[in-house]
């Protein structure tokens, strides 16, 4: 069975680091990228990036990049979300999700399946 | 940045009905669009993908259309465990960008 399993929940203070997990099973973790996604409280899903586990290249949205980093760990076949400086306004569920397609150029891809969501709260 | 519009923000319906869910990009996507449902405390499902195909698992009562602009999820014959949120997401330009979603809500 394909699964990725998240971290649990964070309870961080303003300006802390964190780092999140997303682990991957039941596929070759190195044929799909692995996206991250944001959900607010009472809002909608954010897109904030994307990484490809075989070389580590990401992309980030123009809205996270420089806030956030994108890493994998291929001998773990782990993803990581990681801040170096917390803010009140990252509370939220992250979401990893698994970029599948069925072309060889990966294009168009969707997201199948998804972790289970970290909830992240940060608050002083 | 590619802009997802979907309406309506929110829908009541009751059991039985047939409903349609329009989502629209600020440029053409051929077919990269995606569709997934939400239900609270829960992480989203894949329903349709590339406009108009059905993930294997999900019930025939939905379906997709469209292509370049303009989108339609219809969701036939609702059912009470089709009541949740359901978003929209173009994957054929980075940043991958959603709609602000659909909440169908029981009438």
């Amino acid at each position: 069975e394909v699964q990725l399993v998240q971290s649990g929940a964070e309870v961080k203070k303003p300006g802390e680091s964190l780092r999140i997990s997303c682990k991957a099973s039941g596929y070759t973790f190195t044929n799909y990228w692995i996206s991250w996604v944001r959900q607010m409280p009472g809002k909608g899903l954010e897109w904030m990036g994307r990484i490809d586990p075989s070389d580590s290249y990401t992309n980030y949205s123009p809205s996270f990049r420089g806030h956030v980093s994108i890493s994998v760990d291929k001998s773990f076949t782990t993803a990581y979300l990681q801040w170096s400086s917390l803010e009140a306004s990252d509370t939220a569920i992250y979401f990893c999700a698994r970029q599948f397609c069925l072309s060889p150029n990966c294009r168009p891809s969707w997201s199948d399946p998804w972790g289970q969501g970290t909830l992240v709260t940060v608050s002083s | 940045d590619i802009q997802m519009t979907q309406s309506p923000s929110s829908l009541s319906a009751s059991v039985g009905d047939r409903v349609t869910i329009s989502c629209r990009a600020s440029q053409s996507l051929t077919n990269f669009l995606n569709w997934y449902q939400e239900k609270p405390g829960k992480a989203p499902k894949i329903l349709i993908y590339a406009a108009s195909s059905l993930q294997s698992g999900v019930p025939s009562r939905f379906s997709g259309s469209g292509s370049g602009t303009d989108f339609t999820l219809t969701i036939n014959s609702l059912q009470p465990e089709d009541f949740a949120t359901y978003y929209c997401q173009q994957t054929y330009s980075i940043p991958y960008t959603f709609g602000q979603g659909t909440k169908l809500e029981i009438k």
